[in-house]
């Protein structure tokens, strides 16, 4: 099972592109990584999935390097609404195994 | 509105009742799932349904009972908790076991 490191917290302004990394040495080849946004109160939310090099949607990027020993989920221009916590999972695509770590914690500021 | 009901919201009970947390899920998918979020603590993964079979339990103690009676709803009850038992229960749900999980908005349990 894949473990995944990310920072505790992180702080930030409005209109900045904010980068919060995960690592997760051993990622295994079936596993993808997915990230979630949690506010206060309420259910983890799904933001972005991917397998390797980027992926983008209209909420975020998501960068992957060749090892895929780590991600990085990019916000263009956070504003004070995006501040939650973001989780990175690494979770193979056949199995049910998500588990989350504990998250990083996303302070925007004005 | 992420189509995965939770019903109650909030719910406080006594160490000697029995009560029920109830999830309902509207977008066809074949995999439920109960989450624990205690405070300042990471979720923990508790049950994982497919097609209304359990296939993992992650070493949940028995006062927690699972029951899935179709691949739309799943069911959470409760009986003889402790104190350390207060916390967010999250249903989720998925196309099936892997693929991304859709979350409620939670059940707020105290125990008293």
């Amino acid at each position: 099972l894949a473990k995944t490191t990310q920072p505790i917290s992180m702080d930030s302004y409005e209109g900045q592109e904010v980068n919060i990394t995960c690592s997760h040495n051993n990622i295994a080849t079936n596993d993808y990584i997915t990230w979630y946004q949690q506010f206060p109160s309420q259910g983890p939310r799904f933001i972005i999935q991917g397998y390797k090099t980027k992926v983008t949607n209209e909420v975020a990027s998501l960068f992957i390097p060749a090892d895929r020993k780590s991600s990085t989920l990019s916000l263009p221009r956070v504003s004070l609404s995006d501040t939650a916590v973001y989780y990175c999972l690494v979770g193979t695509y056949n199995f049910n195994k998500f588990y989350f770590g504990s998250g990083t914690k996303l302070n925007v500021k004005p | 509105e992420t189509g995965v009901t939770q019903t109650p919201r909030h719910l406080v009970m006594g160490m000697t009742n029995k009560k029920s947390l109830k999830c309902e899920q509207h977008l066809g998918h074949n995999a439920m799932y109960w989450y624990k979020q205690s405070a300042k603590k990471p979720l923990e993964l508790m049950f994982v349904y497919s097609l209304e079979e359990r296939v993992e339990n992650n070493s949940v103690p028995s006062r927690f009972s699972p029951e899935c009676p179709n691949s739309s709803h799943l069911f959470l009850h409760l009986h003889t908790l402790q104190p350390e038992d207060s916390a967010l229960y999250l249903c989720a749900s998925s196309q099936r076991p892997g693929n991304t999980i859709y979350f409620g908005e939670g059940s707020w349990l105290t125990v008293v």
